[in-house]
């Protein structure tokens, strides 16, 4: 089986450039994830989808962050404008059901904002 | 702020070794209780899941949860220098329907020596 596939796996833009990050979860898993990791701390949950809804998206900045999962399949979230303090990894993650089941995460993509 | 706390690293042992990482968290609703293994430039790959009290094993693997004392640990028994990398408590918070959350802490760094 498949696991979470992640594109690109890195990136180095200028800031106020915008990015744009895919994923694909595993085959049959609902809900998605989007997390953001710094150096040294652990995840953090940027939004989450049950299919195509957005039904936690309380901690993405609305401002310059947004986020798509169209066809309740993969999702992209961009950035637009990046600013400095954007550069970490993101990470997509997806589970099999509601209620929180266990998480599998993809590779991720180190963004490098300068 | 609900929060998740693991004991401060690094944590070194020799190979051969009983390493114990350890996990505290605030919110007394949490369901389910999940260590990462996370090596340096990876994402963080799922290795126990535990949701009652008492002890899951899985190899070298023990997870013990006492939900009483909100805790929750990982013991790794002779412990291989492959074991080497950062252990993320994670605790899910979940108050029903589809409100629950995926805390993580900030990691604990393990090293084996050979």
């Amino acid at each position: 089986e498949a696991g979470v596939v992640q594109s690109p796996r890195y990136k180095i833009i200028e800031k106020k450039q915008p990015v744009a990050f895919w994923c694909n979860p595993i085959s049959g898993h609902n809900t998605l994830y989007w997390y953001l990791q710094n150096l040294g701390q652990g995840p953090e949950l940027l939004i989450r989808y049950e299919n195509e809804e957005a039904v936690d998206d309380s901690q993405l900045p609305k401002d310059r962050f947004s986020a798509e999962r169209l066809k309740g399949v993969d999702s992209t979230l961009k950035i637009q404008p990046a600013e400095l303090g954007d550069s970490a990894v993101y990470l997509c993650a997806s589970s099999t059901r509601q209620g929180g089941g266990e998480q599998f995460f993809g590779p991720g993509t180190r963004l490098t904002v300068l | 702020q609900k929060e998740v706390e693991q004991n401060s690293g690094p944590l070194s042992v020799p190979e051969g070794a009983i390493a114990s990482l350890n996990c505290t968290y605030s919110d007394r609703g949490s369901q389910s209780f999940f260590w990462y293994r996370q090596y340096s430039g990876k994402s963080p790959e799922l290795i126990m899941s535990i949701y009652s009290n008492g002890d899951k094993e899985d190899g070298r693997f023990t997870a013990q949860l006492n939900k009483a004392s909100q805790y929750v640990s990982l013991l790794i028994r002779d412990s291989q220098p492959s074991d080497s990398a950062t252990y993320l408590c994670a605790v899910n918070e979940w108050s029903g329907g589809s409100n629950y959350k995926l805390t993580f802490g900030k990691g604990t760094l393990l090293t084996v020596n050979p």
